[in-house]
């Protein structure tokens, strides 16, 4: 299977502090995408980064990518309580068209 | 950004029965669709691409004649669940793409599922 695996599982946090959330993956890539999913709804697009990039920024949003380790990592900074929500990661890898593989999941939980 | 829209959101049917779900993208067309299945707390499955005007690919372990896909236009998928039963009770999520064939994926709000 080439479905990724995020860790941590669930993670919980105050308002105002950092949420790092870590996914890997174990074929080549052409981008690693991630989305965020409230409960019971559909997944919203946060960030791509292709696999020539390293690190890339979306507001509070930061995305990087280690291509050697096969990891990549998503930083939501200055988190607040509307922040909750499942986040995952999702790889298009190379010669599988246009299929995504999405990992595992993290639950982030932003208390007041 | 692009919006694809999902219906029914919720369906409760008895055992035996077929469900239809129907995925529009409503502002673009998409030639190629993308639905999954999820399992409470769990990651999104690919269950099958559903191609414009030819057969939908299935993933390893899919009961095509199961989950039936049809793509009869360039803005409407469905996927209808046949002879449900209760181990299908599931969400069911839609997604489709805009330009390049490994940008992002635009997704509809999903379907629960519940077979009594």
């Amino acid at each position: 299977s080439q479905q990724g695996e995020e860790d941590p599982q669930a993670l919980s946090i105050q308002e105002g502090e950092n949420a790092t959330m870590n996914c890997s993956y174990k074929t080549s890539i052409n981008n690693l995408q991630w989305y965020r999913q409230n409960s019971g709804r559909g997944l919203v697009h946060l960030i791509l980064i292709r696999s020539n990039e390293r690190e890339k920024h979306s507001g509070r949003l930061r995305v990087t990518l280690d291509t050697s380790k096969k990891s990549s990592s998503l930083l939501i900074t200055a988190s607040r309580a509307a922040d909750t929500a499942s986040y995952f990661c999702a790889t298009a890898h190379t010669g599988t068209a246009s299929k995504l593989t999405f990992g595992t999941g993290t639950r982030l939980q932003v208390t007041l | 950004g692009a919006v694809v829209s999902q219906h029914p959101s919720w369906v409760i049917c008895k055992s035996g029965t077929s469900v239809k779900i129907e995925c529009r993208s409503l502002d673009f067309q998409a030639t190629t669709m993308f639905w999954y299945r999820q399992f409470p707390k769990q990651s999104l499955m690919l269950m099958a691409t559903s191609n414009e005007g030819s057969k939908a690919t299935y993933e390893q372990g899919v009961e095509k004649d199961k989950f039936l896909i049809n793509h009869a236009s360039l803005t409407l998928s469905t996927l209808t669940v046949t002879s449900a039963h209760p181990e299908d009770s599931s969400f069911y999520i839609c997604s489709a793409r805009v330009g390049a064939i490994t940008g992002e994926l635009f997704f509809g709000e999903g379907s629960r599922l519940t077979v009594l």
